[in-house]
C-alpha cells in the first residue's frame, strides 16, 4: 500500500508565481524525501527532511514536517517552466532502511 | 557517463515471455532496489538488495525474481510475462553509510509492454 498521498494531484500556476505541494502519510517515519521525475523519466532526489526537524531549506525549495499531522509540504518559489514535472514524497520508515514508499504525485506545470 | 544505467530502455514482448531487465551502477553503492510505476501512481518495490548475498521482498514481489550478480548489477525478471506487468521500471541505488536516510539514486528506467 502506498504511505503517501500528495495534494494536489495536479497544479498549473504562471511562471514566477510560488507552488505549493502536501504530503501525509500514514505510519512513523525516520525521514521524508521529495523527488522530482520530469516525463517518463528518472526520479531525482530533491531534498531531504528529517523526523526530527520542522524546516528545512535548499536553494528555491521550502520543505516543512509535520510529525505530530503526519504531514509534509514542499514549497517551490519563484517558479519556472523547467519546474514543469510530476512532484513525489517519499518516506523511510522509523525502523529501518528499506525501500522508499512512494506517493502518488502532483504534477505541476508552470505556465510561461 | 550516468551513475544507474538500466538495459534496455525499451521493450515490447508477448504474454508468456521470459524478460530480464539490468541494472549497473557505479556509485559503489551496496544497496539496490527495484521498483515498478503504472500510469498515474508513485513507485511500488518490487524488491531489494542490501549485498550480493542478500535479497527482499518488496511490496509487489510475486511475478518477479532478481539476481544480484555482483555489488554493481542487480537483475529483475519476469520468468511468464502477462498484460498487467506493463509499466516503467526503475532501479535504484543508496549507500549503506548513510543507511538511515536512505536517499536514493534512480535510473534512467526501463518501458516494458507486455502484450
Amino acid at each position: 500500500s502506498q504511505q503517501g498521498e500528495e495534494d494536489p494531484q495536479a497544479l498549473s500556476i504562471q511562471e514566477g508565481e510560488n507552488a505549493t505541494m502536501n504530503c501525509s502519510y500514514k505510519t512513523s517515519i525516520n525521514n521524508l524525501q521529495w523527488y522530482r521525475q520530469n516525463s517518463g523519466r528518472g526520479l531525482v532526489h530533491l531534498i531531504l527532511i528529517r523526523s526530527n526537524e520542522r524546516e528545512k531549506h535548499s536553494g528555491r525549495l521550502r520543505v516543512t514536517l509535520d510529525t505530530s499531522k503526519k504531514s509534509s509540504s514542499l514549497l517551490i518559489t519563484a517558479s519556472r517552466a523547467a519546474d514543469t514535472a510530476s512532484y513525489f514524497c517519499a518516506t523511510v520508515p522509523g525502523g529501518g532502511a528499506d525501500g522508499l514508499t512512494f506517493g502518488k504525485g502532483t504534477h505541476l506545470i508552470i505556465q510561461p | 557517463d550516468a551513475d544507474v544505467t538500466q538495459t534496455p530502455r525499451n521493450r515490447i514482448t508477448k504474454t508468456g515471455k521470459r524478460i530480464m531487465l539490468e541494472c549497473s551502477q557505479t556509485k559503489g553503492h551496496d544497496r539496490m532496489y527495484w521498483y515498478r510505476q503504472d500510469p498515474g501512481l508513485g513507485l511500488r518495490l518490487i524488491y531489494y538488495s542490501f549485498d550480493v548475498k542478500d535479497i527482499n521482498k518488496g511490496e509487489i514481489s510475486d511475478g518477479y525474481s532478481v539476481s544480484r550478480q555482483a555489488q554493481a548489477k542487480f537483475s529483475l525478471s519476469l520468468e511468464s510475462a502477462i498484460p498487467n506487468q506493463t509499466a516503467l521500471y526503475f532501479c535504484a541505488t543508496s549507500d549503506l553509510f548513510s543507511a538511515d536516510l536512505n536517499e536514493q539514486f534512480f535510473g534512467p528506467g526501463t518501458r516494458l509492454t507486455v502484450l
